[in-house]
């Protein structure tokens, strides 16, 4: 069965800190993984991936994609408060445009 | 990219009526899709709304529930139709930009109340 998993769930850290979180997907006919934060209703879209080992970055926010090993890594280093949010992972895969969501991890960044 | 407006923002409803929600698109696009987010849940696609055909529906939606218009390409409605409390939920209209492996990007989202 195709999925895509995030992981942690949630998380608490205080500003400053730097957090990795994590998108696993077992997929047939990857194409592109997506990251979204999402604060109140709409995702708001960070990243799409569709090579592997090159790095995306925008501020402090960086994002890379292993297809070897079926994963994708969003960094954020020197957390804001502001960065608190919900982040989504998504796979488009197989010959739709759809995209399938992972669980989200809940990121809490405290002062 | 594409600016993306969905009214309303957000209603609450009796059971067992119907409501719309509209998607505008300030852009001509070719795929449009719409997303139901139930209370802690992840992202769920319901249908990929087509110009000119039939919506394609996912796994669990029919059209007799969820009716899709897409009458040009800057324009959609949802119809979350003879609607229960299992209907909460926030929906979210979406588009693709740049072709097949393009970025797709979300509208504000509604969020329903069913009472």
């Amino acid at each position: 069965e195709d999925k895509v998993v995030q992981s942690p769930l949630s998380l608490v850290v205080h500003e400053g800190d730097t957090v990795t979180l994590n998108c696993s997907y077992e997929v047939t006919n990857f194409r592109s993984l997506l990251w979204y934060k999402q604060e109140k209703k709409a995702p708001t879209f960070l990243f799409m991936l569709t090579s592997s080992g090159i790095e995306k970055k925008s501020g402090r926010l960086s994002s890379i994609l292993d297809k070897k090993e079926l994963f994708s890594i969003l960094n954020i280093t020197a957390t804001q408060t502001g960065d608190s949010a919900v982040y989504l992972c998504a796979v488009r895969y197989n010959a739709g445009n759809m995209l399938t969501f992972g669980g989200g991890t809940r990121l809490m960044v405290k002062p | 990219s594409a600016v993306i407006s969905q009214k309303p923002s957000r209603d609450i409803c009796q059971r067992g009526t119907s409501l719309t929600i509209q998607c505008q698109v300030d852009s001509q696009v070719t795929m449009m899709f719409w997303y139901r987010q139930q209370p802690g849940q992840s992202l769920t696609l319901i249908a990929t709304a087509n110009q000119g055909s039939e919506a394609t529906y996912e796994s669990g939606f029919v059209i007799d529930k969820f009716p899709i218009s897409r009458p040009n390409l800057t324009f959609s409605t949802l119809t979350v139709s003879n609607m229960s409390p299992e209907d909460s939920s926030i929906y979210l209209c979406s588009v693709e930009e740049g072709g097949a492996r393009g970025e797709q990007y979300f509208g504000p989202g509604t969020r329903l109340t069913v009472t």
